[in-house]
């Protein structure tokens, strides 16, 4: 079945490091390729996806880019801030069927001032 | 408009004992799914309703019922609860495409002692 693979945390940066957190998937078909993530406390908020290969999502300085050769779709951001700091999910949702979205296990970030 | 509410957002139980878990969207989405969240699993789905009437079994539904009462509502319920589902508990909405992405409430934080 369909799986997500993403680094193991927690992440460590100082303030306006640059970040990388690898994701690689395995899936039948064309599926679509999403990034959430899980401030303390709360739900689960998206950041941004792509829908096809070659696809670029971005949103608030983080960029992640559909990769159909090396089924990959690393997140990354230029300069993190303390702000940023949360756990992040990779995940893609099937393109037939119930469309429910399968995860990787998350990866904590923490950016110290 | 509130997306997805869930309640309650904390719950202790005694092993055996039952309860329901609720959510409510109001953004008029097809779709509904319940997740569990465990240390480094990331998200895992029990059940999903891909309309108003249906429901079908996720990757983990042992355990666990479901109820779509409308197009708004979609509840969870444990009817003899185990140790095992201690978790934190997550419903989801979407518009039913896999462009679409899913709307998350705030989560259940359920302790099954």
């Amino acid at each position: 079945g369909d799986s997500v693979t993403q680094m193991e945390g927690p992440v460590t940066l100082s303030e306006e490091a640059f970040l990388t957190i690898n994701c690689t998937y395995t899936a039948t078909g064309y599926p679509s390729l999403f990034w959430y993530v899980q401030y303390p406390g709360e739900g689960l908020q998206l950041l941004l996806k792509a829908t096809k290969a070659d696809d670029k999502g971005s949103n608030k300085g983080f960029e992640a880019t559909y990769r159909k050769e090396t089924t990959s779709f690393h997140l990354e951001k230029g300069s993190v801030q303390v702000s940023d700091s949360a756990v992040y999910f990779c995940a893609l949702s099937e393109s037939t069927g119930r469309r429910a979205l399968t995860f990787g296990s998350g990866t904590r970030l923490q950016v110290q001032p | 408009n509130a997306g997805v509410t869930q309640t309650p957002k904390f719950q202790v139980l005694k092993t055996g004992q039952s309860m329901t878990l609720q959510c409510a969207q109001d953004m008029n989405h097809n779709s509904m799914y319940w997740y569990r969240q465990d240390p480094g699993m990331g998200l895992r789905l029990i059940y999903y309703s891909a309309s108003e009437g249906t429901t079908d079994k996720g990757e983990v539904p042992n355990g666990y019922n479901v109820s779509r009462l409308n197009k708004r509502e979609f509840s969870l319920r444990l009817e003899s609860a185990a140790p095992s589902q201690t978790s934190v508990y997550f419903c989801a909405s979407s518009a039913r495409d896999s462009y679409d992405e899913q709307f998350f409430g705030p989560g259940t934080r359920l302790t099954v002692l």
